[in-house]
């Protein structure tokens, strides 16, 4: 069974075109995260959900829009795509008290044209 | 300054060596340190958890100097198979965790 899970694992688009990764863990974590990896390896933190709340919000353009409808799911909308925005997005979860051990998802690997 | 700096290397050893990696955070009130494995083109992985007093899984230690802030993994014997980049993470609190940018490891034959 997969424990974070996202989809598309690859994704080619156009600019300028809106489009979504879903991610869903069956972990029971409390916290959902997205980060984005970009061509240098950079891991860097984009949005963080608690309990479908909203905790973190780092410097993140306003085309990127995070919704949780439930803690088991955090789905990142992107409007607008520019070539800048090619990288490898994951998605991670954790549960608050527990070991702090982030679990990752595969990857969705998005490339702009 | 970055949350999190790491030597990006590349590290390039031979098999049976002793290697280590440093870091360093900007933020004296982080609350908990991490290293993690990252394959190529793979999602990262927890290796372990560094604890103040210091802590060893097998061939690895790491370390926690928070006088200094700074965060150190040593790996010991290298086999072919610790061949990945290495990612340090500090967790700033409220669950906010950065990432360094990550040190590769080439274990060569």
């Amino acid at each position: 069974d997969t424990a974070v899970s996202q989809t598309p694992k690859y994704l080619v688009t156009q600019m300028g075109n809106d489009k979504s990764i879903k991610c869903e863990q069956n972990l029971g974590h409390d916290t959902m995260y997205w980060y984005k990896q970009d061509s240098k390896k950079f891991l860097k933190i984009m949005f963080s959900y608690n309990n479908k709340e909203l905790i973190i919000n780092e410097t993140v353009p306003n085309r990127f829009s995070p919704k949780s409808p439930d803690k088991a799911h955090l789905n990142l909308h992107i409007n607008s795509l520019e070539l800048g925005d090619s990288a490898v997005y994951f998605c991670a979860s954790m549960l608050t008290g527990g070991t702090g051990e982030l679990f990752f998802g595969e990857g969705s690997r998005l490339t702009v044209l | 300054r970055k949350e999190v700096e790491q030597d990006p290397g590349p590290f390039n050893v031979p098999e049976g060596a002793t290697v280590a990696f440093n870091c360093t955070y900007s933020n004296s009130a982080s609350q908990s340190f991490f290293w993690y494995r990252q394959d190529c083109r793979k999602e990262p992985k927890l290796l372990m958890s560094v604890y103040s007093s210091g802590n060893e899984d097998g061939r690895f230690t790491a370390q926690l100097n928070r006088a200094s802030q700074y965060i150190s993994l040593l790996i010991r014997d290298s086999k072919l198979s610790d061949s990945a980049t290495y990612l340090c993470v500090v967790n700033r609190g409220a669950n906010n965790l950065f990432f360094g940018t990550g040190t590769r490891l080439t274990v060569i034959p």
